[in-house]
């Protein structure tokens, strides 16, 4: 079993839906990055929590500490965000980051 | 800020010929990764130079994969010779400080990353 679960794998969703991609993960974190990788781009991070929430325009990061669990929200979505999402946390043991496989995202207009 | 730098963007190339990548990280950060990412994956850890000494190389493949970072800014890594399976992005990313216990973890920062397809 991977140590970071995404779901879903993939989403398809009409532009102005509201989207949740959720992230799992079984190891103990002092903290979890969402990031975003268009097609044959590079990797941009989004968020970067430890706790609680955190929210940039149009996205949302929630992490639950007690659950091993986070979910990134898009409100409002549009063709634009159309991306690979990936869910990346940090062992706390030893401070690796362990990816996620990411959960390809289209919006169609 | 500018971002960090890779070359080249593309690259395409036979079985057992050798191949280099150049990343150039952001001003200042100490912290520099090198990932493999191939298709439908999240990205894998090669090499994390801390300055110009290495932090973590265990999944560098040594018997064909090399990186260096001889003035602790910009770094190369080297494949020689590539198999068919090292097809994929290569990605680099820098930050100001990483695997530091005080302080808590810094973001790092992405390269656009290097595709390399080997025939």
């Amino acid at each position: 079993k991977n140590e970071v679960e995404q779901s879903p794998q993939n989403l398809t969703a009409q532009e102005g839906e509201f989207i949740t991609i959720n992230c799992s993960y079984s190891v103990g974190i002092s903290a979890l990055h969402w990031l975003q990788q268009h097609p044959g781009g590079g990797i941009v991070s989004l968020f970067m929590l430890s706790s609680g929430k955190k929210k940039h325009g149009r996205l949302i990061a929630t992490i639950n500490i007690q659950e091993k669990h986070s979910s990134l929200h898009i409100t409002a979505s549009h063709p634009r965000d159309s991306a690979v999402y990936i869910c990346a946390v940090v062992r706390d043991s030893n401070y690796q980051l362990i990816w996620g496989a990411g959960t390809k995202l289209i919006i169609k207009p | 800020e500018a971002g960090v730098a890779q070359s080249p963007r593309y690259k395409i190339i036979e079985k057992r010929q050798s191949v280099a990548f150049w990343c150039n990280p952001i001003s200042g950060h100490a912290t520099l990764y090198w990932y493999q990412q191939i298709l439908g994956q999240g990205p894998k850890l090669l090499i994390q130079f801390q300055n110009n000494g290495v932090v973590d190389d265990s999944q560098l493949p040594k018997d064909r994969f090399s990186a260096e970072r001889l003035k602790g800014v910009d770094s190369t890594l080297k494949i020689q010779p590539a198999k068919l399976e090292d097809s994929a992005v290569y990605l680099c990313a820098s930050s100001r400080n990483g695997g530091e216990k005080t302080g808590g973890i810094y973001e790092q920062y992405f390269g656009p990353g290097t595709r390399l397809t080997v025939t």
